[in-house]
């Protein structure tokens, strides 16, 4: 059973276009995240929705957009996209109980803008 | 301005030794201190965590240690296996940031068999 699922696993496009990755936790939990990790592996908060309210936007462009149609999922989209977005986004899940909570990640979008 | 410093950027251990990662951190309002493993085409998952009151913490081979004055924490993985070869990050949160993790930049590891 997969916890934290993405769609696509790989993203493939060319700079201008606009595209969308699809995230979907099983988990029950009702913290969700986006990170971006470089080509040097290097990973960093994006976004951060809990219960479909944004509770943590990093300085990232206005590009890009997450949208929390529910708790389970939790989806980004980027317009007019750059070669420099070529990464691995990664969704992840939490819990949100008060305390810290473990972090769930997905498996991963390579997207490559060409 | 990278919050929390992790070295080395690579590391090659023989089957059987001992693996140590080192990290340091900026922020003393930082409350939690997880480590992530990631394998090669997966997302990183947690492997160990410590909070800053206390100044070790060990699971099976794996062991942190915390040094809460020097603003340092590390991994210690004994008898490191081959199927320890991933990356791992240490990371910081500061609980009221909504739990947001800051990564250390990762490590790179082989264990040779």
């Amino acid at each position: 059973d997969t916890a934290v699922s993405q769609t696509p696993k790989y993203l493939v496009t060319q700079m201008g276009n606009d595209k969308s990755i699809k995230c979907e936790q099983n988990l029950g939990h009702d913290t969700m995240y986006w990170y971006k990790q470089d080509s040097k592996k290097f990973l960093k908060i994006m976004f951060s929705y809990n219960n479909k309210e944004l509770i943590i936007n990093e300085t990232v462009p206005n590009r890009f957009s997450p949208k929390s149609p529910d708790k389970a999922h939790l989806n980004l989209h980027i317009n007019s996209l750059e070669l420099g977005d070529s990464a691995v986004y990664f969704c992840a899940s939490s819990t949100s109980s008060g305390l810290v909570d473990t972090q769930y990640f997905g498996p991963g979008t390579r997207l490559t803008v060409l | 301005q990278q919050q929390v410093k992790q070295s080395p950027q690579s590391l090659i251990v023989q089957k059987g030794g001992i693996s140590i990662i080192n990290c340091a951190y900026e922020n003393t309002a930082f409350d939690y201190f997880p480590w992530y493993q990631q394998f090669p085409g997966k997302g990183p998952a947690l492997l160990i965590a410590i909070r800053p009151d206390v100044s070790e913490k060990k699971e099976g081979r794996f062991t942190i240690s915390f040094n809460k004055s020097a603003k340092q924490f590390s991994l210690h993985i004994m008898d490191s296996q081959p199927g320890d070869s991933a990356t791992y990050f240490c990371a910081a949160v500061l609980e009221t940031s909504g739990s947001r993790l800051t990564f250390g930049e990762g490590t790179q590891l082989t264990v040779n068999p």
